[in-house]
């Protein structure tokens, strides 16, 4: 079974403060994706990567960045962090090709006060 | 940009009644998926469909692509209590998975 793993399920964070959230999956997927959920909105598209120290921005990239140094983690950077970052962060994973399903982890749930 | 509508937003049904969610996109899609999310949990994969006018089933799920392959539906029939969640349709063209607002489904035992 793929399993896709998230550093933490709840986090608090102060506004300003430098925010890591790490994600790592174990079946070699070529294709990682980061989302944020907020009610009403549905996921929208963060950043994504498909190969190893490459990122492409989604919908939504201002203020965040990313990181791939290594195929299997996928790292996304909050510089500075602030309120309207509040929300509920999904990281999935895919295989390489075109037409496959993502695999989500269980999500972050971040807070920024 | 490429954008994926979905209603309806939530749906509450008794047990055994029938449910469809409709989702359609601004443009021309190479395939669309459905996931299914569990309250407190996150989206599961359900299907992929990548042919015009494509039909599957999954027990009493009925996955639906159009012909112009830009609009899609799911229907359950005889909707259960495990069957709570939020549906979300996601379509592919020329841009990555974009995601519909989903469809909360609340089943009334």
């Amino acid at each position: 079974d793929v399993k896709v793993t998230q550093s933490s399920r709840y986090l608090v964070k102060r506004t300003g403060e430098k925010v890591f959230l790490e994600c790592v999956q174990d079946m070699d997927h070529e294709n990682m994706f980061w989302y944020r959920q907020d009610p009403g909105l549905g996921l929208r598209l963060i950043y994504f990567s498909y190969d190893v120290k490459m990122k492409e921005k989604g919908d939504i990239p201002e203020g965040y960045s990313v990181s791939r140094e290594k195929k299997e983690r996928f790292s996304l950077i909050l510089e500075s962090a602030s309120t309207n970052q509040t929300s509920m962060y999904l990281c999935a994973s895919s295989l390489g090709q075109v037409y496959n399903e993502q695999f989500f982890g269980p999500g972050t749930r971040l807070t920024v006060l | 940009g490429q954008q994926v509508m979905q209603i309806p937003q939530y749906q509450h049904v008794q047990e055994g009644e029938d449910f469809t969610t409709y989702c359609n996109s601004s443009t021309t899609l190479s395939n669309i998926q459905w996931y299914k999310q569990r309250p407190g949990g996150h989206p599961v994969f359900l299907i992929q469909l990548v042919k015009s006018g494509e039909v599957k089933k999954q027990k009493r799920l009925t996955f639906q692509f159009g012909e112009a392959k830009k609009n899609s539906s799911l229907h359950i029939t005889a909707t259960q209590t495990t069957d709570v969640g939020t549906y979300f349709c996601a379509g592919e063209g020329n841009t990555p998975l974009v995601f519909g607002k989903g469809t909360r489904l609340s089943v009334i035992a």
